[in-house]
């Protein structure tokens, strides 16, 4: 079946790092890929997404592309801030015989002052 | 503004006692969704509805319900039968339910069961 596989948590660094944050996934068709974001004691929010191979989804300076090749939709940031603390999930959305999104199990990002 | 909204953000329950969830949404989606948050973990899938009148079993339905009698509301009813309730419950909504739609997530009822 359909799963997302990304880095176990929590990653910290300090103010102004590069982030990189690991997704692989594996699916049976062409699935859109998707990052949410989850602040504490709230709900998900969209990052970015891709809805097809080399697609670039972009925002707020994070970056993911959708490589099929070697099924990955990795999370990058050059530069993090304190507000960037957050949890992130990638997820992949496939309609195989109905609606199915498939969520990572989240990483908890911690940016240092 | 348009959004989603869950009513209440903490729910305690006594064992063998049925709640139910709040989810309203003004975005006019067609498709509403009821997940599950378990510490550490990612988003299981409970119930979701594309149309009115329709809905589907997720991954994880058992000891749960759901009615989708108007566009814009789908409660989740937590029964007794759910032996371990206790968790972080969001509901979502998209468009039209295509894999390609984001979700649009409310911020979640916390359930405890004492």
């Amino acid at each position: 079946g359909n799963s997302v596989t990304q880095m176990e948590g929590p990653v910290t660094l300090s103010e102004e790092a590069f982030l990189t944050i690991n997704c692989t996934y594996t699916a049976t068709g062409y699935p859109s890929l998707f990052w949410y974001v989850q602040y504490p004691g709230e709900g998900l929010q969209l990052l970015l997404k891709a809805t097809k191979a080399d697609d670039k989804g972009s925002n707020k300076g994070f970056e993911a592309t959708y490589r099929k090749e070697t099924t990955s939709f990795h999370l990058e940031k050059g530069s993090v801030q304190v507000s960037d603390s957050a949890v992130y999930f990638c997820a992949l959305s496939e309609e195989t015989g109905g609606f199915k999104t498939i969520f990572g199990a989240g990483t908890r990002l911690f940016v240092k002052a | 503004d348009g959004g989603i909204t869950q009513s209440p953000k903490y729910l305690f329950r006594k064992e063998g006692q049925n709640v139910t969830l709040s989810c309203e949404q003004n975005l006019n989606h067609d498709a509403m969704y009821w997940y599950r948050q378990d510490p550490g973990q990612g988003l299981r899938l409970i119930y979701y509805s594309q149309i009115v009148n329709d809905f589907q079993k997720g991954d994880i339905a058992e000891g749960y319900s759901v009615s989708r009698e108007k566009k814009e509301s789908f409660p989740l009813t937590v029964t007794s039968a759910q032996k371990n309730p206790t968790a972080f419950y969001l509901c979502a909504s998209s468009k039209s339910g295509l894999s390609t739609d984001t979700q649009y997530f409310g911020p979640g009822t916390r359930l405890t069961v004492l």
